[in-house]
């Protein structure tokens, strides 16, 4: 069955720097992956996708995929007191559900 | 577009009673998410709909935990007797199918059970 783990658990960045999130998961036929992000008192909202090796920016977004190491990351440029939020990695299995990471817990530091 | 709307946003409820939440997904999505949220175990998922027919009840608890999808413009997540250890937030979502489509959230509805 899927296992998708995330780190760290929490993480500090001052504003203006880079965070890095990382996932890891565990099936090796895996396609597609999902960044979402939560903000306290609300559900979470998708940040972006992605399926091809590789990274694709959206902004001052960044995700990387690497299926052979079964490894997918977002790094934000910038980051704003807004991007405090709770983040999940989220993959498609294979019977076309999502499955979830335990979140990483961001604070931007002003 | 109102987004994924749910219904209550806090409940309080003593233990051993009844509590039912609701869910009206994004017209035109054909599936319906409910996620359970805590601290301790993070994101839940407890079951889904497509087309309102139920599809996979895997995270749902075997007793007390009931879902139904009555037509394509609301859902209910029913918990009977109640216990402390259900208190968390309840999560609805709804897409236009599975996987690679993006899941919208609702709010989520605050259950404390006293």
């Amino acid at each position: 069955q899927q296992k998708v783990q995330q780190s760290p658990e929490s993480l500090i960045v001052p504003e203006g720097g880079m965070a890095s999130l990382n996932c890891t998961f565990s099936d090796r036929n895996s396609q597609y992956f999902w960044w979402y992000r939560q903000h306290s008192g609300e559900g979470p909202k998708a940040l972006m996708s992605i399926f091809s090796n590789g990274d694709k920016k959206e902004g001052r977004f960044t995700a990387h995929l690497n299926k052979a190491s079964l490894y997918v990351s977002l790094h934000i440029k910038d980051s704003q007191p807004s991007d405090s939020a709770l983040y999940f990695c989220a993959v498609v299995d294979s019977n076309y559900q999502l499955i979830w990471g335990s979140g990483t817990k961001l604070i931007i530091k002003p | 577009n109102a987004g994924v709307i749910q219904t209550p946003r806090h409940k309080v409820t003593g233990k051993g009673q009844e509590a039912t939440l609701w869910c009206e997904p994004i017209s035109g999505h054909s599936a319906v998410f409910w996620y359970r949220q805590t601290i301790v175990q993070g994101l839940e998922f407890l079951t889904y709909f497509r087309n309102q027919a139920p599809i996979d009840d895997s995270g749902m608890p075997k007793e007390r935990f009931s879902a139904q999808m009555p037509n394509q413009s609301h859902s209910t997540l029913k918990i009977q007797s109640t216990q402390p250890q259900d208190s968390a937030v309840y999560l609805c979502a709804s897409s236009l199918g599975l996987g690679g489509n993006e899941q919208y959230f609702g709010p989520g509805t605050r259950l404390t059970v006293l």
